[in-house]
């Protein structure tokens, strides 16, 4: 089986930054996805990670260390639209049938 | 064309109808998945298609039948759902079942469904 793991929310000031962990175990591990999804609204892609290490976009960077089941995600110079859930899902390879399975996710709530 | 349609936004039905559910995209992408989402819980992944078959069908009750008429188009069929069928549906796709670096998933907007 699997285990995705993610705080179930967070808070944080308007201007601040936010870390949001996740960390999982699972077989056939092929990638990390972060999405952010805004209540009743479709996940939108933030990030992708399957090498170790940050990527960054904008204001936004995630982290992966494969070694540790473990990725980040960034979130700097929070802004109000920040409000929202985020998503970390990881993909399994062909032979686990390239599926997507995602947390539980982790609302962060941007107070000004 | 970045966008996956999904319609109807809002259903309401009754344990005995049937409905359909559609998802549409142009972005070329072969393969495409129905989602099914709680209230405050993730996405639950039901059914894969990869190049218009069935590939993964994640032991969703019979009452929910997929289909794929065409490489842009995504059905779901509904018949004697039941009140805790009640949920937001996303369709989503992606370039292909494993290729591309990102091979991200495009989600729609999604259909909530009520079922009384």
């Amino acid at each position: 089986g699997q285990n995705i793991d993610q705080p179930t929310e967070m808070t944080a000031t308007e201007g601040a930054i936010v870390q949001i962990n996740c960390t999982y175990q699972t077989s056939g591990f092929n990638g990390l996805f972060w999405y952010q999804q805004h209540a009743g609204e479709a996940p939108t892609f933030l990030s992708y990670n399957v090498l170790d290490g940050l990527e960054e976009k904008g204001r936004f960077s995630s982290f992966l260390s494969r070694s540790k089941g473990y990725s980040y995600l960034l979130l700097k110079e929070l802004q109000m639209k920040d409000s929202a859930s985020y998503l970390c899902a990881v993909k399994r390879d062909k032979a686990a049938g390239n599926k997507l399975t995602f947390g539980g996710g982790t609302r962060v709530l941007v107070k000004p | 064309d970045t966008e996956v349609t999904q319609t109807p936004k809002h259903l309401v039905m009754g344990m005995t109808n049937k409905k359909s559910l559609k998802c549409e995209q142009h972005m070329g992408h072969r393969a495409m998945y129905w989602y099914k989402q709680k209230a405050k819980k993730p996405p639950e992944l039901m059914f894969v298609y990869s190049y218009e078959k069935l590939s993964i069908n994640e032991s969703v009750p019979s009452r929910f039948s997929p289909e794929c008429p065409n490489s842009s188009l995504l059905n779901l069929h509904l018949h004697a759902l039941q009140p805790e069928d009640s949920a937001l549906y996303l369709c989503a796709s992606s370039q292909g079942p494993s290729g591309g670096y990102y091979n991200e998933q495009f989600f729609g907007p999604g259909t909530r469904l009520t079922v009384l």
